[in-house]
């Protein structure tokens, strides 16, 4: 497997509660909760907003949440703001060949 | 506070090598694992590998085992990427990240860009 499945874009207006879905198998996001959720602005590095499938590091609001349900996660943004936009991208733990897998990445447009 | 900084990438030959570091100021370096992680222009993440907080393990993405060497200094609280048999496919963003002992990444540096270009 190359990479956990994300949808390449969503979008939400201000306000508006949006969901990215990262789909994997039984070697990864099935079996392990070692799912993470990154996001990029343009232009800068990654920064943490999920651990663990549901778990905020501090400074994080709690605008931002996540889940999952057999070999899929999901995080979910509420009262989205124009500073949510970014590319989000998942995480996983895998034993298939690598050791940890990023989804393909989801670019957020707050329209 | 925290920081990771990266340096040594540039443009360099298809076949040839180069060393990435990561220099890391404050906390206590020796008690985190390091990642590296890249990303090619315009393009996603990509893992490429782990080292274990006492060096006793390392793990690598399949497209740079056996290319690619991850190692660190815990004196110079240092982190190091070896990259032998560059490819063009090895240009990116290289950034380095501390592991928070589940596999996440909660800190990152402001990555080092390698060109793999004749």
């Amino acid at each position: 497997q190359s990479a956990l499945t994300q949808p390449p874009s969503v979008s939400g207006s201000p306000g508006q509660s949006v969901t990215i879905s990262c789909t994997g198998t039984s070697s990864d996001v099935g079996d392990y909760d070692r799912v993470s959720w990154y996001q990029q602005p343009p232009g800068t590095a990654p920064k943490l907003l999920i651990y663990e499938v549901n778990n905020r590091p501090s400074g994080v609001p709690d605008r931002f949440s996540g889940s999952k349900s057999g070999s899929t996660a999901s995080l979910t943004i509420s009262g989205l703001q124009a500073e949510d936009e970014a590319d989000y991208y998942c995480s996983s733990y895998t034993t298939s060949h690598t050791f940890l897998i990023f989804g393909g990445g989801t670019k957020l447009t707050v329209v | 506070q925290v920081h990771l900084v990266e340096s040594g990438g540039g443009v360099v030959q298809p076949g040839r090598s180069l060393r990435l570091s990561c220099a890391a100021s404050g906390f206590s370096f020796s008690r985190f694992g390091f990642h590296w992680v890249r990303q090619a222009p315009g393009k996603g993440l990509e893992w490429v590998a782990i080292i274990w907080y006492d060096g006793s393990k390392e793990y690598y993405a399949d497209s740079v085992r056996g290319r690619f060497i991850i190692s660190r200094d815990d004196s110079k609280n240092t982190l190091y990427l070896e990259m032998n048999s560059l490819r063009a496919e090895d240009t990116a963003v290289y950034y380095c990240a501390r592991d928070r002992f589940t596999y996440h990444m909660d800190y990152w540096g402001q990555g080092t860009l390698v060109t793999v270009s004749s």
